[in-house]
């Protein structure tokens, strides 16, 4: 069973919107800090996003920040990102990530990623 | 933000060497420093936690030290399988930040 999966990607002209989801099995989403992690091709990774347990704390990289927003669904035990106003530099594959709880807050479990592609 | 250093940016190696990277944080991050490895099309997997912690399941081969700014990833007698991208992650504050990462080829 693969605990994160991420959907929603696809090719998205540019100024144009498009949603993230990361369904989570096996455990309560809820319960975590979720984080989404960005890869642009052939790049290193760039955290982009994190929500606390709680959703009492929200980041945004500055690269997105006013553009992306996070959030989750309780009911559906999932998280999500909504992107608008996309530009070619948000070309990558988009990561969901869940961090650790117990004080350490590593990246313990990711997705598979879905690609997300920015152009005319 | 913090900005994690890492180097070299790739290396070669033979098999059975032995492989050093490092990682260097702008600020004092204590032990919030973990390491991951990535193989082309996969996800990261983390080796190292809390600067030398071995994640469950991973190869007693892998090793972290360090403290403060300074962290070293060390590979002993590499293995076939260890040829990867391999980046240091500090998780002492928000935005968390990675390093630029290292790629490890064969020589």
């Amino acid at each position: 069973e693969v605990p994160l999966v991420e959907s929603g990607g696809g090719l998205v002209k540019p100024g144009g919107s498009l949603r993230l989801s990361c369904a989570a099995s096996g455990f309560t989403l809820s319960s975590y800090t979720m984080s989404w992690v960005r890869q642009a091709p052939g790049k290193g990774l760039e955290w982009v996003s994190s929500v606390s347990s709680s959703s009492r704390y929200i980041y945004y990289a500055g690269s997105v920040k006013g553009r992306f927003t996070i959030s989750r669904d309780n009911a559906k035990n999932s998280m999500s990102l909504q992107m608008s106003n996309l530009r070619a530099e948000d070309t990558a594959v988009y990561y969901c990530a869940r961090e650790t709880d117990d004080g350490t807050y590593y990246f313990e479990s990711w997705g598979q990623g879905t690609l997300v592609t920015v152009s005319s | 933000d913090i900005q994690m250093t890492q180097s070299p940016s790739s290396l070669s190696a033979s098999v059975g060497d032995r492989v050093i990277i490092t990682c260097r944080a702008s600020q004092n991050i204590r032990n919030y420093l973990n390491w991951y490895q990535q193989k082309p099309g996969k996800a990261p997997n983390v080796l190292i936690y809390a600067a030398s912690s071995l994640q469950s399941g991973v190869p007693s081969r892998f090793s972290g030290t360090g403290s403060g700014t300074d962290f070293t990833l060390t590979i002993t007698s590499l293995q076939p399988e260890d040829f990867a991208t391999y980046f240091c992650q500090q998780s002492y504050n928000s935005p968390r930040t990675f390093g630029q990462g290292t790629k490890v080829e064969i020589k």
